[in-house]
């Protein structure tokens, strides 16, 4: 069975800095992987996937991520956080099934604080 | 695209009453994934649907609980003899699958359960 693990609960920056969330999965095979953020009482919105090709991917609101297969990590990263980046943060692995992805198996989340 | 959606957003009830949750997927996507977050941790996979079939459930999914999608549209999930351990947020999503680049799950708001 597949696991993720975001290994820091909380996570201090100061407005711009940089940010690194870290990401480590379990899953026999390739996965797909899938960051999303979620605002208090939100649902979640995806910031970006990785399902094959470059391992360094792209997504909204100036973050990135790189999949390192040797390290089953997915880490998310962004140059400079500004006060709106402060949420919850989840990493998330699904199991390739007919093209697309099975029932989603996610971390327990980093609580991102912005400091002025 | 107007979204997922999902009805009711809040939900208060009596231990051993039933409930029952609708959501709206993005119009056209086939799949429809439900799951549940409980305070500080991360969504955890219910069951799934691609189309009108119920492709997996989780063991999260006790007797108590029962999910359908009649038309392959809208689904509900139904919670009979609720318990206080059954408040969560109760998450929907839809993907397209297969697709090129769309097998990604969009969440909606949820739907908040608190059993009294």
């Amino acid at each position: 069975a597949q696991s993720v693990t975001q290994p820091d609960i909380h996570i201090t920056v100061s407005e711009g800095a940089s940010l690194e969330l870290r990401c480590n999965y379990s899953y026999g095979a390739t996965p797909y992987l899938f960051w999303y953020v979620q605002s208090p009482g939100q649902g979640l919105q995806l910031l970006l996937k990785y399902f094959s090709g470059d391992t360094l991917v792209q997504g909204i609101k100036g973050f990135e991520a790189e999949f390192k297969r040797s390290q089953s990590s997915f880490n998310l990263r962004k140059p400079s956080v500004h006060w709106s980046d402060a949420a919850e943060y989840f990493c998330a692995v699904g199991a390739r099934s007919g093209g697309g992805a099975d029932g989603l198996t996610f971390g327990k989340g980093t609580h991102l604080i912005i400091q002025p | 695209d107007t979204g997922v959606s999902q009805n009711p957003r809040h939900k208060i009830t009596k231990r051993g009453q039933n409930v029952t949750f609708r959501c709206d997927p993005i119009s056209e996507h086939n799949r429809l994934y439900w799951y549940r977050q409980t305070l500080g941790q991360g969504p955890e996979f219910l069951t799934y649907f691609q189309n009108e079939a119920q492709l997996e459930k989780s063991r999260l999914l006790s007797d108590r609980f029962s999910a359908e999608r009649p038309k392959g549209s809208f689904s509900t999930l139904e919670i009979q003899r609720t318990e206080q351990g059954d408040s969560a947020m109760y998450l929907c999503a839809s993907s397209s699958v297969p697709g090129q680049g769309e097998d990604t799950q969009y969440f909606g708001p949820g739907t908040r359960l608190t059993v009294l």
